[in-house]
């Protein structure tokens, strides 16, 4: 049974320039949460998704947009990337919402320069 | 949501049994306690879950005094591979599942 996974693992890019994350849910999960993780910090959580909608939201600016696809992958876009987006991007999945146990992906590392 | 404080940091050595406090004065009625587990370059992993008086499994123990106001985990003889951030989070799980990091403590093990 394949848990979480994200692509790319690594990832480079330049400010100003614009990136998308992809994630795949632990197999029979229908939830998606996205986490940005500075070096050091705790995973701040970014957006949920839940049939294919944007569920919740944390505090983050409308530059971190997200989508869900009807087989339940999802991905995370980032516009305009600054220097301050430089972070371990963390996926997790659950079946259903309002499930504390969350599974999450190995992450995607971005590096803005 | 409840506000969590964790030690930064805690040292041990292998076999010994490690309890990490975590103090959560504003916890609501309906506030889960959890714990979760992380690796270096990896993403977290749940490790138990309580409301109230003890809850046990595999890998560990978390212990909630009458007051909940704080929570133990307890990590029995440890091993190296125990080393790892810890993550206390507090919240309803009703609300969603919106997870609230806060810094961790950073468990090392040493031989």
């Amino acid at each position: 049974d394949a848990g979480v996974t994200q692509s790319p693992t690594h990832l480079i890019k330049t400010r100003g320039q614009q990136v998308t994350l992809r994630c795949s849910p632990k197999s029979g999960h229908d939830t998606v949460s996205w986490y940005q993780q500075a070096l050091g910090q705790g995973p701040q959580f970014i957006f949920q998704y839940y049939e294919e909608e944007e569920r919740q939201r944390g505090n983050f600016p409308d530059r971190f947009s997200g989508h869900q696809f009807p087989n339940y992958s999802s991905e995370l876009n980032v516009n305009a990337l600054l220097l301050g987006d430089s972070a371990l991007y963390l996926c997790a999945s659950t079946p259903g919402t309002g499930v504390y146990e969350q599974y999450f992906g190995p992450g995607t590392r971005l590096t803005v320069t | 949501l409840a506000k969590t404080t964790q030690p930064i940091s805690m040292d041990s050595y292998e076999g010994q049994e490690v309890n990490i406090t975590c103090s959560h004065n504003n916890i609501a009625t309906n506030d889960y306690i959890t714990w979760y587990q992380q690796f270096p370059s990896q993403g977290p992993r749940f490790i138990i879950q309580g409301y109230k008086t003890k809850v046990t499994n595999e890998v560990a123990s978390l212990f909630i005094p009458a007051d909940r106001k704080s929570s133990t985990l307890s990590l029995p003889r440890v091993s190296l591979s125990d080393t790892a951030v810890y993550y206390c989070l507090v919240g309803d799980r009703g609300a969603g599942n919106m997870l609230t990091f806060g810094g961790g403590t950073r468990l090392m093990v040493k031989p």
